[in-house]
């Protein structure tokens, strides 16, 4: 089945500096890689996506890049704030266009004012 | 309030009882999904239930685990003889996973989630 394997589990960073974290998967009939964020307490939301056809998308401070000959995709934080604090759920579809996700572990990712 | 709604929030209950878990997706959303979330843990995927097709089920833990959709839209996740392991957070999505606007969505929608303790 579908392994999504996310690195690091947490990460500490002071405000303003950047952030990065990697997930590889293994199926490649996978085309769609979303990144959700979850605040404590809170419900999982989608933060970017991107799909096989680009290797590379930007919203404001996020980026996600693509490497599908290598298997892996990486979210990217810039100028973090301590409100980007919440662990972050990169995952995969199951290709041929269906939309059952499988996560990653997650990364607390924390911004130290 | 147009969101995914899940009931009840809260659920404590004795090793060995059955608990039911209701979702009310979006409405409109062709699919929803079950997934489940142990304290300080990853997204584990329970079910999926995309329209009228038969469900994806290879995410239940157990034959204690079961899910029923009616009628395409509201959702009970079903867990028998209930076990300590089960306890987590069980957190229901749906997702309008047509195409729209020329671009397939497939953005999952989560509710608060359901907090299953069991004693």
């Amino acid at each position: 089945g579908e392994n999504v394997e996310q690195h690091p589990s947490t990460l500490s960073v002071q405000e303003g500096d950047s952030a990065v974290i990697k997930c590889t998967y293994s199926d490649s009939a996978s085309n769609y890689f979303p990144w959700y964020k979850q605040e404590l307490g809170k419900r999982p939301q989608l933060i970017i996506d991107i799909r096989s056809n680009v290797g590379e998308k930007k919203d404001q401070r996020i980026a996600v890049t693509l490497n599908k000959t290598a298997k892996h995709f990486s979210l990217h934080i810039t100028e973090t704030q301590p409100e980007d604090s919440a662990v972050y759920f990169c995952a995969e579809d199951s290709g041929a266009g269906s939309y059952q996700l499988t996560f990653g572990k997650g990364t607390k990712l924390s911004v130290i004012p | 309030g147009a969101g995914v709604s899940q009931s009840p929030s809260n659920k404590v209950t004795e090793k060995g009882k059955d608990v039911e878990l209701r979702c009310d997706p979006i409405s409109g959303h062709t699919a929803l999904y079950w997934y489940r979330q142990s304290l300080g843990q990853g997204l584990e995927f329970l079910i999926y239930f995309q329209g009228n097709s038969a469900p994806d089920k290879s995410g239940l833990p157990s034959d204690r685990f079961s899910a029923e959709r009616t009628g395409g839209s509201v959702s009970t996740l079903t867990i028998q003889r209930t076990q300590q392991e089960d306890s987590a957070v069980y957190l229901c999505a749906s997702s309008f996973s047509r195409l729209a606007g020329g671009r397939i969505t497939g953005e999952l929608f989560f509710g608060e989630g359901s907090r299953l303790t069991v004693l």
